[in-house]
């Protein structure tokens, strides 16, 4: 079936270190959605990418679509301890459901 | 402000029971899912729906059952609960006018 894999699960960085996750998916993404959970929080939506090649930017979160639509990349600049979270990626299912990654655990370190 | 509201935080039940995990949304959004989060596993879909009394099955439906009778609820129904069944359970609705998931704040459910 298919699968959405995110790399690595686990990041630890010292405070003002860059982060980045990185999501593949086994076949074309119709669009690719971030989501962030804080610690002991749920899920919030953070953006959604639909075009191949795209780039979008949140203050010191950069998004990125690969051109071939099937991968995309999380990268925050100069982490924050508000940083902290499990990041995860999700793709469109053929079923119309969302795919999600196993999601990135970073822990930053004042 | 849309909201995802699920009807216990924490739930501990015995083996065999019955348990149900209800979830409402206030956007009349069509589209509810019902997820299981576990620690290195991420979010695993069990159930969605795209209408009243409409389920779909997601990747891991064994031993769960759900109920759509009215568009705001979408209720998860555990059978008969089993240890393996200790989790955290995560509704949500989709909202189409900005294609995002709604998450309520999860349900941990702990089966002794």
């Amino acid at each position: 079936g298919q699968q959405v894999m995110q790399i690595p699960q686990y990041q630890h960085v010292q405070e003002g270190e860059d982060f980045t996750t990185y999501c593949n998916s086994s076949t074309t993404l119709s669009n690719i959605q971030w989501y962030k959970q804080r610690p002991g929080g749920h899920p919030v939506f953070l953006i959604q990418l639909v075009k191949s090649g795209e780039v979008k930017k949140q203050k010191r979160l950069t998004f990125q679509f690969g051109e071939a639509k099937k991968n995309s990349s999380l990268h925050i600049t100069a982490t924050q301890t508000t940083d902290v979270g499990t990041y995860f990626c999700a793709g469109e299912g053929s079923q119309g459901n969302l795919i999600f990654g196993k999601g990135t655990k970073l822990s930053v370190k004042p | 402000d849309v909201k995802v509201t699920q009807s216990s935080r924490y739930l501990v039940k015995r083996t065999g029971e019955k348990v149900f995990l209800e979830c409402v949304q206030d956007m009349d959004h069509e589209n509810m899912f019902w997820y299981r989060q576990d620690p290195g596993l991420g979010l695993r879909l069990i159930y969605f729906s795209y209408d009243v009394k409409m389920k779909e099955k997601g990747d891991i439906p064994e031993g769960y059952s759900v109920s759509r009778e009215k568009k705001e609820r979408f209720s998860l129904i555990l059978e008969s609960a089993s240890t393996n069944q200790t989790s955290m359970y995560l509704c949500a609705s989709f909202g189409w006018n900005t294609g995002e998931l709604f998450f309520g704040e999860g349900s941990r459910l702990t089966v002794l």
